[in-house]
């Protein structure tokens, strides 16, 4: 079974709109961190947002928020006022338990976001 | 400073060629790891060092060698590639802190391809 799942394969946008991009995943762990990283067609892996599975409140840095819904396991990556520059591939991702033995970055298939002038 | 860098961007090697891949962090980071990516899929892992010692190595071909010289450098030393294992490696580090959960800081990564 897949632990992370985007089932959105490509999403358009217009500029300066708001758009969600769907992330659920599944671990039977209580502690675990969520992570959104974009992907230009450089090919870096840019960091955007991290949230952690006891954190009460959603994680917000700039113009992206996450959307946590812990009951649902969900984890929904929110832009808002998009930009062209926000056209990339956006993974979403899961690393599971405390401690140093865990070290695997599980990543989702990833959501191509196209933003429209 | 908050780079991993890794060198060279791009490669185009032989299927008889000797060649590696460097990457370079310097933000004190104890866990290394090798991600491979084909076009248009998320990056699989491939191996993993944590204070300089092999931890993960995820069934990976033994044409690929990881190796890890100082806390600050890990190499991907490559032999007798295939023309699949044409793709993007990515180098990413991350602290290692008991009690907490940190996401990873990619470099831009070598696009290989093998002809």
């Amino acid at each position: 079974a897949q632990k992370i799942t985007q089932t959105q394969p490509g999403m358009f946008v217009q500029e300066k709109e708001a758009v969600t991009l769907d992330c659920t995943y599944d671990t039977s762990d209580q502690s675990y961190g969520l992570f959104w990283y974009k992907q230009p067609s450089s090919g870096e892996m840019i960091f955007l947002i991290y949230q952690g599975s006891y954190d009460e409140q959603n994680a917000t840095e700039g113009r992206y928020s996450l959307n946590f819904q812990k009951a649902r396991k969900s984890a929904n990556l929110v832009i808002s006022a998009s930009q062209l520059g926000d056209s990339a591939m956006y993974f979403c991702a899961m690393r599971e338990g405390i401690g140093g033995s865990n070290y695997k970055l599980t990543f989702g298939k990833g959501t191509l976001l196209t933003v429209n002038p | 400073d908050t780079e991993v860098t890794q060198t060279p961007k791009h490669l185009v090697m032989g299927m008889t060629n000797k060649k590696s891949l460097k990457c370079e962090q310097h933000m004190g980071h104890r866990a290394m790891y090798w991600y491979k990516q084909k076009a248009k899929k998320p990056p699989e892992l491939m191996f993993v060092y944590s204070y300089e010692k092999l931890s993960i190595n995820e069934s990976v071909p033994s044409r690929f060698s990881p190796e890890c010289p100082n806390s600050s450098l890990l190499n991907l030393h490559l032999h007798a590639l295939q023309p699949e294992d044409s793709a993007l490696y990515l180098c990413a580090s991350s602290r290692l802190a008991a009690g907490t959960l940190y996401g990873y800081t990619f470099g831009s990564g070598t696009r290989l391809t093998v002809v």
